[in-house]
């Protein structure tokens, strides 16, 4: 089955202190990955996306990401987290293998404490 | 920056009832989306809309879902009969590309059913 794991549901870091929120794909020799943010009452905005490359992405505000094929991860990072940075994060998976849809995460919440 | 929009940002009704929600994708894209957030769930796709057809749809959208592109810039998703599990955010996406593009996604609309 298509799914996507986000083993955390709640991360709490200080702010200054580096970051790292992990993300599991089951499926697709191929996939297309994706990191939203959502900050409370708001849409999802695109942090960063791998579809192919360098495994190592650069995204907005600061994150990065690594696809790891042979770990079907794809973690986010940040190396100090600001208090701004307190949302939940998704993780989606999306590509041929996937059909016209993103699967998601169910989501980490990140608490960030001065 | 282009960006989806989505009105109104929150719908509230009573069980039976219908409802339209409405989307303004970006306006060089080609591929529409509708996914719903449950409170405290997953983001589920619920629908894929192109050239004026489905392409796609998971088995929440059943019956008593529909979409509709009535014009060249509104896409719809209509509920004909509300039930209490409806109640949920609603998120419109649209991408200028499927399976290689990224999705993007509006604010939501936030749907209580009573």
């Amino acid at each position: 089955a298509q799914s996507v794991t986000q083993p955390d549901i709640h991360i709490t870091v200080s702010e200054g202190a580096s970051l790292e929120l992990r993300c599991n794909y089951s499926y697709g020799a191929t996939p297309y990955l994706f990191w939203y943010v959502q900050s409370p009452g708001q849409g999802l905005q695109l942090l960063l996306k791998y579809f192919s490359g360098d495994t190592l992405v650069q995204g907005i505000k600061g994150f990065e990401a690594e696809f790891k094929r042979s770990q079907s991860s794809f973690n986010l990072r940040k190396p100090s987290v600001h208090w701004s940075d307190a949302a939940e994060y998704f993780c989606a998976v999306g590509g041929m293998e996937y059909g016209n849809k993103l699967v998601f995460g169910a989501g980490t919440i990140l608490r960030v404490k001065s | 920056e282009p960006e989806v929009t989505q009105t109104p940002s929150h719908q509230v009704t009573q069980m039976g009832q219908e409802v339209i929600l409405r989307c303004v994708p970006i306006s060089n894209h080609l591929y529409f989306y509708w996914y719903r957030q449950i409170l405290g769930q997953k983001v589920e796709f619920l629908v894929s809309f192109y050239n004026n057809e489905i392409s796609e749809k998971s088995e929440i959208f059943d019956d008593q879902f529909s979409v509709e592109r009535p014009d060249g810039s509104n896409f719809t998703l209509k509920i004909r009969s509300t039930k209490l599990e409806d109640s949920a955010m609603y998120f419109c996406a649209s991408s200028e590309r499927v399976y290689t593009d990224t999705q993007y996604f509006g604010p939501g609309t936030r749907l209580t059913v009573l």
